[in-house]
């Protein structure tokens, strides 16, 4: 069974652009999370999708925003990049997103310069 | 406001010896907690997890504790391996608020031989 995959692994953009992230989730998995991880930081909450719908979202910016696809795939956009925005984006997915332990993919590291 | 604390950034363990990681948490809501391992460049995996219904959970050599009154919990790996060295977050999720898991900022475990 292929894990969570998301493209690309690693990003560099300049401030002021915007950047899209793929992710994939395990099949059969229909709840998908992003969460922002800074040095320090743990990893904070962006979004969560499960059929298409957004069902929670996280204290970020709305130049942060994501979609999901009816294959239940996602995309997570920033818009506006600025220098703080440098992190590893990991996406996790899950079953139902209820209570039940997410699968994490590999992340994408975007830096932003 | 951090709801999930993790104290201690690191913590260094002779092999064979006992790892206890802790992590407080805030909020009363909180009914279900993970930790994940973290190996540099990979995504959090799943490790194990306990409902609020319990207050212990055991999987081979990683067991978890729960204590409700002091909204804390432990991780205890016994006996601890070279390979066990990776960064440790613990997590929490809320019935209200199912769809989001809520991390710590992690520790740093470091095994040696």
């Amino acid at each position: 069974k292929a894990g969570v995959t998301q493209t690309p692994r690693y990003l560099i953009k300049t401030r002021g652009q915007q950047v899209t992230l793929s992710c994939s989730p395990i099949s059969g998995h229909r709840s998908v999370s992003w969460y922002q991880q800074t040095p320090g930081q743990g990893l904070q909450f962006l979004f969560e999708y499960f059929s298409e719908t957004q069902r929670n979202k996280g204290n970020f910016p709305g130049r942060f925003s994501g979609r999901q696809f009816s294959n239940s795939r996602s995309e997570m956009n920033v818009s506006t990049l600025e220098l703080g925005d440098s992190a590893l984006y990991l996406c996790a997915s899950s079953v139902d997103g209820t209570n039940t332990e997410a699968f994490f993919g590999q992340g994408t590291r975007l830096t932003v310069v | 406001d951090q709801q999930v604390k993790q104290n201690s950034p690191s913590l260094r363990v002779q092999e064979g010896r006992i790892s206890i990681l802790n992590c407080d948490y805030t909020n009363s809501m909180f009914d279900y907690f993970l930790w994940y391992k973290k190996y540099p460049a990979e995504g959090p995996t799943f490790l194990i997890s306990i409902s609020s219904i319990k207050d212990k959970n055991e999987d081979g050599r990683f067991t978890v504790f729960l204590n409700k009154s002091a909204k804390h919990l432990s991780l205890h790996i016994v006996p601890s391996q070279p390979g066990d060295s990776a960064v440790y977050f613990c997590a929490a999720s809320a019935m209200d608020s199912s769809y989001k898991l809520i991390f710590g900022s992690g520790t740093r475990l470091l095994v040696r031989p």
